[in-house]
């Protein structure tokens, strides 16, 4: 099974800042990994497909990037909605998540 | 627009079954992987279940081969899953997803809002 270990566990930043969220894999998954958006009592919102790309209706501040074992999701200033836990997951077979970031208002 | 309502949660004591069900509408079912995930309460996501669009392949997270058997019937547009042997460890809320393409290893596109699944004596 394929480990996602995500990174930091919490980040604590202020409306307007950049934040930058890590996710390193235990082997290669290619650019078969995704970003997840998910709010209290939500469920979770794909955010970035396939390490880069933007989902329907997400805005150009969201950004992804990396291939193989290394991936960043980068908000590049933060909104006020956009306070939430981040999950990365990998859909190489079979499919894992990372444990979650959490973005907290600083 | 895409809805995906899962049924089928509850209590279920330990050693138990379950059957968990999705409806969906909105789209095209048949085109498209289905799949099952699951959190814990307070916890992080844990992929369950896929099953492609044609029902012809099947995908099975770790915790739980074995145990699970998924389904679909693309005239009903829904899709199941149907755990036995249930631990305490089972429980946490089930998401119905709609993957994008027809392949289970598809991305995790489109999520149900839950269905509470309580193993407990």
């Amino acid at each position: 099974e394929i480990v996602l270990t995500q990174s930091p566990a919490t980040l604590s930043l202020s409306p307007g800042d950049r934040a930058t969220l890590s996710c390193r894999a235990s082997q290669s998954v290619g650019d078969y990994l995704a970003w997840f958006q998910q709010k209290p009592g939500q469920a979770p919102r794909l955010v970035i497909y396939d390490a880069s790309h933007r989902a329907t209706g997400i805005p150009a501040r969201f950004s992804g990037s990396g291939s193989g074992t290394d991936f960043t999701l980068t908000i590049s200033s933060l909104e006020p909605e956009d306070f939430a836990v981040y999950f990365c997951h990998q859909r190489k077979n079979p499919g894992t998540f990372g444990q979650g970031t959490r973005l907290e208002i600083k | 627009d895409v809805q995906l309502v899962e049924s089928g949660g509850g209590l279920v004591q330990p050693g138990g079954s379950l059957k968990l069900s999705c409806s969906a509408s909105g789209f095209t079912f048949r085109s498209y992987a289905m799949h099952w995930v699951r959190q814990a309460p307070g916890k992080g996501l844990e992929y369950v279940s896929g099953i492609s669009g044609n029902a012809a392949s099947t995908n099975y997270g770790d915790s739980v081969r074995g145990r699970v058997t998924i389904s679909r019937d693309n005239s009903k547009n829904s899709v199941s899953i149907f755990i036995i042997r249930l631990r305490s460890d089972d429980t946490g809320l089930y998401y119905c997803v709609r993957g994008d393409s027809g392949t289970y290893y598809g991305n995790l596109q489109q999520w149900g809002q839950g269905t509470l699944v309580s193993v407990s004596s």
